[in-house]
């Protein structure tokens, strides 16, 4: 099975900055992988498929990068709505595994 | 609108069942591979099990397999994901989600708590 491993666990941010989250897999995935933004009680929104292809309707501040076993999300200029938890995810083979989550905090 | 309404949670014995439904709407369940994803409250995600548009493929995650089973009915555009031999550590909210023809859960339902406890 592929693992995956989002750094940091927790990142405290105000709104405007800049952040970027990581996400490492255990093993070549190429370009895919996908991220998710959850807020409590809600269900995963999906934000970024393929590494970098923005899901309709989100914002362009969101972007990713990467490829191989090395992924980023950035976002340019945190707003209110984006303090959140951030999930990444790899979609090359079952089990599609998750990361652990990244939860991002207003400072 | 596309939407995905679970159903069929509650609470269940060790060793009991449970049937989840995913009923579809706004889309034709026919033309999507369709996910089954669950979380601990408070914890992350894990994908427990998908299956293709004719229910020909299905996928489990390990920690599941041999005692859930995913269907479909199309026409009825209902997805459907039987719980068996249920234990504590399969307590979580189990979300459906519409794949967007990437492995990916474009689409999600709100969610059914399952809880498994004597």
């Amino acid at each position: 099975d592929i693992q995956v491993t989002q750094s940091p666990s927790s990142l405290s941010a105000s709104l405007g900055d800049r952040v970027t989250i990581s996400c490492r897999a255990s093993q070549n995935i190429a370009t895919h992988l996908s991220w998710y933004h959850q807020e409590p009680g809600k269900p995963p929104k999906l934000l970024i498929y393929l590494t970098s292809t923005l899901q309709a309707g989100v914002p362009s501040r969101f972007s990713g990068a990467g490829s191989g076993t090395d992924f980023t999300l950035t976002i340019s200029s945190l707003q209110p709505e984006d303090f959140a938890t951030y999930y990444c995810q790899q979609t090359l083979s079952v089990p599609y595994n998750f990361g652990q989550g990244t939860q991002l905090q207003i400072k | 609108e596309v939407q995905l309404v679970e159903s069929g949670g509650g609470l269940a014995q060790p060793g009991g069942s449970l049937r989840l439904s995913c009923e579809a709407s706004g889309f034709s369940l026919s033309r999507y591979w369709m996910h089954w994803v669950r979380q601990i409250p408070g914890k992350g995600l894990m994908w427990v099990s998908h299956i293709n548009m004719d229910g020909s493929i299905i996928n489990y995650a390990d920690a599941v397999k041999g005692r859930f089973t995913v269907s479909r009915d199309n026409a009825k555009n209902t997805l459907y994901l039987q719980m068996s031999s249920l234990r504590a550590d399969d307590t979580a909210v189990y979300f459906c989600a519409r794949d967007n023809y990437y492995n990916s859960g474009e689409h999600w339902g709100q969610g059914t708590v399952v809880t498994v406890s004597s």
